[in-house]
């Protein structure tokens, strides 16, 4: 079985300044790995995703994750947040070849002016 | 190209009422999925299909049911609606190489 845990239901942060946000997995197999994005009112978009190769990801508005097999972590960053990021972020983990994908409980970002 | 979308957009109904949920999809995927989503609980799986025919149960299926007659469509069905199914409902689907998953804008059902 594989399950997600993201501990920071939710993070204030100031705009322009950094932003991690937390994700630890369990699984007893190779595992694909997601950030998916909530902005209010809407479904969930992906962000970015890890399969295979280099172990730093990157979406296009400038967040980033790395996954880290030994910590069994892929957490989300970003330098500088903008008023434009308050939104909810899931974490989420699939294993290779399996149907499902397992959610965290997601993070509240909100970036403050 | 409409991608997900969801019917209706909002319910309330009353305990012991009866009601189907749709999810369409344009984009041929063969995998479809129903999730709940309650604060602090983040997504759980409710239903899935993984081709037209087909559907297995997921996380939290007791109280709903499902039907995938047509492949670009995913029913979910509450036979008698109960309180504790308010909640905000989402449909997914993705195909079957690529593991991103699409979701549709929401249902949100409130059960009286």
């Amino acid at each position: 079985a594989q399950s997600v845990t993201q501990l920071d239901s939710q993070v204030p942060v100031f705009e322009e300044a950094p932003v991690e946000l937390r994700c630890n997995y369990s699984s007893s197999v190779s595992v694909y790995l997601f950030w998916y994005v909530q902005y209010p009112n809407q479904g969930l978009q992906l962000l970015l995703k890890y399969l295979s190769g280099s172990t730093l990801v990157e979406s296009i508005n400038g967040f980033e994750a790395e996954f880290n097999k030994s910590q069994t972590s892929f957490h989300l960053r970003k330098p500088s947040v903008h008023i434009s990021d308050t939104a909810e972020y899931f974490c989420a983990v699939s294993d290779w070849g399996y149907q499902k994908v397992t959610f965290g409980t997601g993070t509240k970002l909100q970036v403050i002016p | 190209n409409a991608g997900v979308t969801q019917t209706p957009k909002f319910r309330v109904l009353k305990t012991g009422q009866s009601m189907t949920l749709l999810c369409a999809q344009d984009m041929n995927h063969e995998y479809m999925y129903w999730y709940r989503q309650d604060p602090g609980m983040g997504l759980r799986l409710i239903h899935y299909s993984v081709g037209e025919g087909t559907t297995a149960k997921g996380e939290v299926p007791d109280g709903y049911n499902v039907s995938r007659l047509k492949k670009q469509n995913f029913l979910l069905g509450l036979e008698s609606a109960a309180p504790s199914q308010t909640s905000v409902y989402f449909c997914a689907s993705r195909t079957k190489k690529q593991e991103t998953q699409y979701f549709g804008p929401g249902t949100r059902l409130l059960v009286l």
